[in-house]
């Protein structure tokens, strides 16, 4: 069981707009930068989301991230089929720890 | 190209040791930390912990402390992650990342990861 919540799945359709939740506490999220990481199938993780709301250099616009109070939340606009991947929040805990959320499994209809 | 280059897939047998490693290439190595990072069969990403090999400087994460040893030859831009003895619960796909701070999880690039398997 994560620290850090999410659903394990959500699911849209071409074009729509999806968005994934991770839910911490005061001793993570609150009070530190939340990060976003995409994994496709068989693939290493990537960085897609960096201190809350900033996309890496390659990073389509159609991704975006926020933050508010204990919880953070990763936005998927105009939905394409190469977006079904895992997602995974990340944060540092107060604990001195890295923290993962469980994931969520996107699956583009 | 900034990249992390993992060492190859490994079957081990409970009880053995293992070191793998993961090379850095395309970036000063010693200016950034390299974490460690585990995934098992189906489940999430568990953070293990990080070394800045301009020092050796490292940190572990409390569900990893004392189970894996990280370490880093600076002289090869080399990270390394290894254990003593083996178990069956050890195995997972490990994967290396880089990162500019040694707390918050800001890791970019991941190298492709190595797969271990401990199985009598």
């Amino acid at each position: 069981q994560s620290v850090l919540t999410q659903p394990p799945s959500a699911s849209g359709t071409p074009g729509q707009r999806v968005t994934i939740s991770c839910s911490g506490s005061s001793s993570n999220i609150e009070s530190n930068y939340v990060y976003w990481y995409q994994q496709l199938p068989g693939t290493a993780p990537k960085l897609l989301i960096y201190r809350n709301n900033q996309r890496p250099s390659g990073v389509p616009d159609r991704f975006s991230g926020s933050k508010s109070g204990t919880s953070a939340s990763l936005a998927i606009s105009g939905l394409r089929s190469e977006d079904e991947a895992d997602y995974y929040c990340a944060t540092w805990d107060d604990s001195l720890s890295a923290l993962f959320g469980g994931g969520t499994k996107l699956t583009v209809l | 190209e900034v990249q992390l280059v993992q060492s190859g897939a490994e079957v081990k047998k409970p009880g053995e040791s293992l070191k793998i490693s993961c090379k850095g290439s395309g970036f000063t190595f010693t200016n950034y930390w390299i974490a460690w990072v585990r995934q098992m069969s189906g489940e999430g990403l568990e953070w293990m912990g990080i070394i800045f090999p301009g020092d050796s400087g490292t940190r572990y994460s409390p569900s990893f402390q004392g189970q894996v040893t990280i370490s880093a030859d600076k002289s090869i831009s080399t990270a390394y992650l290894q254990w003593s003895s083996l178990r069956a619960s050890d195995t997972a796909m490990y994967y290396c990342a880089r990162s500019t701070t040694s707390g918050p999880p800001w890791f970019d690039p991941w190298g492709q990861g190595t797969l271990v398997t401990v199985s009598s």
